[in-house]
């Protein structure tokens, strides 16, 4: 069965480093997202992306994060200078048809710790 | 704006009875619902969805009501299991998922 993969499962780096957080969707899909869920709360929307380029991103998706999708399977999270409120899990989902017609499908998540 | 409620944060079940989650929305205009699962370290696995042109829609042990009128969701799991303890959260499908905070089920075997 198709599934969206995340790599790293576990990244721990110092507050103020960079980090790139990786995805590989679910081949045949066209729409990306990232979310974020801070531990024991709600799972939070970041950003999609759609042909290329965001379609929407949330008030938490400031300047310091970036996504790009480098090549035709790779979709990446890119957070510039880390803050220690920037500990989290982050999904990546995809969908086949955007959010109104099909199921987003999630990965198994990348733990960011950040000290 | 838009939001995604559950009425109850923690359930506790005996293994074998049925388990009901409930769901609250305040958005009209939301036409697909999502139940996803989350197990502890792990992303949100779908489980069911329904349109709004439809009030019930079930799946293998999962039924999901939906009522319009009162922008109610719920989640029904039939004889649950040990591997049913897991968070369940509603998700309005919009443009983007849109969660809302999560039931945590507990099954007391």
């Amino acid at each position: 069965e198709p599934e969206v993969t995340q790599t790293p499962s576990h990244q721990v780096t110092q507050m103020g480093q960079e980090v790139i957080l990786r995805c590989v969707p679910i081949s045949n899909h066209l729409y990306f997202y990232w979310y974020r869920q801070i531990l024991g709360q709600k799972v939070e929307f970041l950003v999609s992306f759609y042909n290329n380029e965001i379609s929407e991103k949330s008030e938490i998706f400031d300047d310091q994060f970036s996504v790009e999708r480098p090549d035709g399977s790779n979709f990446t999270l890119k957070i510039r200078s880390t803050k220690l409120e920037d500990s989290a899990m982050y999904f990546c989902a995809s969908s086949e048809g955007g959010g109104r017609i099909t199921e987003a499908f999630f990965g198994q998540g990348t733990r960011l710790t950040v000290v | 704006g838009e939001s995604v409620g559950l009425h109850l944060p923690t359930l506790s079940v005996q293994e074998g009875d049925n388990s009901i989650i409930n769901c609250a929305y305040s958005n009209s205009a939301s036409d697909y619902f999502i139940w996803y699962k989350q197990e502890s370290g792990k992303g949100p696995q779908f489980i069911i969805d329904i349109r709004s042109n439809m009030d019930k829609r079930q799946g293998q042990r999962v039924t999901v009501l939906l009522n319009k009128t009162v922008k109610h969701l719920s989640l029904q799991i039939a004889a649950t299991q040990p591997g049913d303890s897991a968070v369940y959260f509603c998700a309005e499908s919009l443009d983007k998922v849109i969660f809302g905070p999560g039931t945590s089920l507990s099954v007391i075997p």
